[in-house]
């Protein structure tokens, strides 16, 4: 079972803009727009943050954008805010051996 | 309040068996797959597997099938994990979570509600 990739962090100053990538495969981001985002703070759960590529769950604020273009998705965060710092996680759906679902990596922000 | 709630955490040795648990409340427990998935210390997400508690298919992740056996039990609106002979490296965090979108529409979009995780050790 392979992850799909992602930085294993990034960083950025409150105000700035950040984006994450999420590389997969044909078999994967690249042939389904089943990518999702999540978002979890050390010592919680996964948060959706963003699913169906650029869809933002009700609560979530418009500073969060998802886009996909290939076999790679994007999470972007602009206006960055202390309470940002947390790891990211994407997923995608997958047909590479049988059908299932794949998370990526994940990434640390960390707000300087 | 729609909500996915766990049970405790749990201790265990190698080659003992366990069977943890995860209880919906506030929406219809048969709309909606549930999920299970992984985290190791310090380490990513894994998704394990998903059930449609209304009929009980199950789908898994290659990487856990054969290793786990994911069940649920409508009447109590509750999904199970669980493992017949654990191993050291089953040490981890395991959150269930509701898939998003309605049972009819499938089981491979994102999961929108959380349980709060249960921590498994496993150690002789």
């Amino acid at each position: 079972q392979s992850a799909l990739t992602q930085p294993p962090s990034v960083s950025g100053s409150p105000g700035q803009s950040v984006t994450i990538s999420c590389t997969g495969t044909s078999s994967d981001v690249g042939s389904y727009n089943r990518v999702s985002w999540y978002q979890q703070p050390p010592g919680t759960a996964p948060k959706l943050m963003i699913y169906e590529v650029s869809n933002r769950p009700s609560g979530v604020p418009d500073r969060f954008s998802g886009s996909k273009s290939g076999n790679t998705a994007s999470l972007t965060i602009s206006g960055l805010q202390a309470e940002d710092e947390a790891d990211y996680y994407c997923s995608s759906y997958t047909s590479s051996s049988t059908f299932y679902v794949v998370f990526g990596g994940g990434t640390k922000l960390t707000v300087l | 309040e729609v909500q996915l709630v766990q049970s405790g955490a749990e201790v265990k040795k190698p080659g003992e068996s366990l069977k943890i648990s995860c209880k919906g409340s506030g929406y219809s427990f048969i709309n909606y797959w549930i999920g299970w998935v992984r985290q190791m210390p310090g380490k990513g997400l894994e998704w394990m597997g998903i059930i449609y508690p209304g009929d009980s298919d199950t789908r898994y992740s290659p990487s856990f099938q054969g290793q786990v056996t994911i069940s649920a039990d409508k009447s109590i609106s509750t999904a199970y994990l669980q493992w017949s002979s654990l191993k050291a490296s089953d040490t981890a965090i395991y959150y269930c979570a509701r898939h998003r979108l309605h049972y009819t529409s499938g089981w491979f979009d994102a999961f929108d509600i959380w349980g709060q995780g249960t921590m498994v050790t496993v150690s002789s």
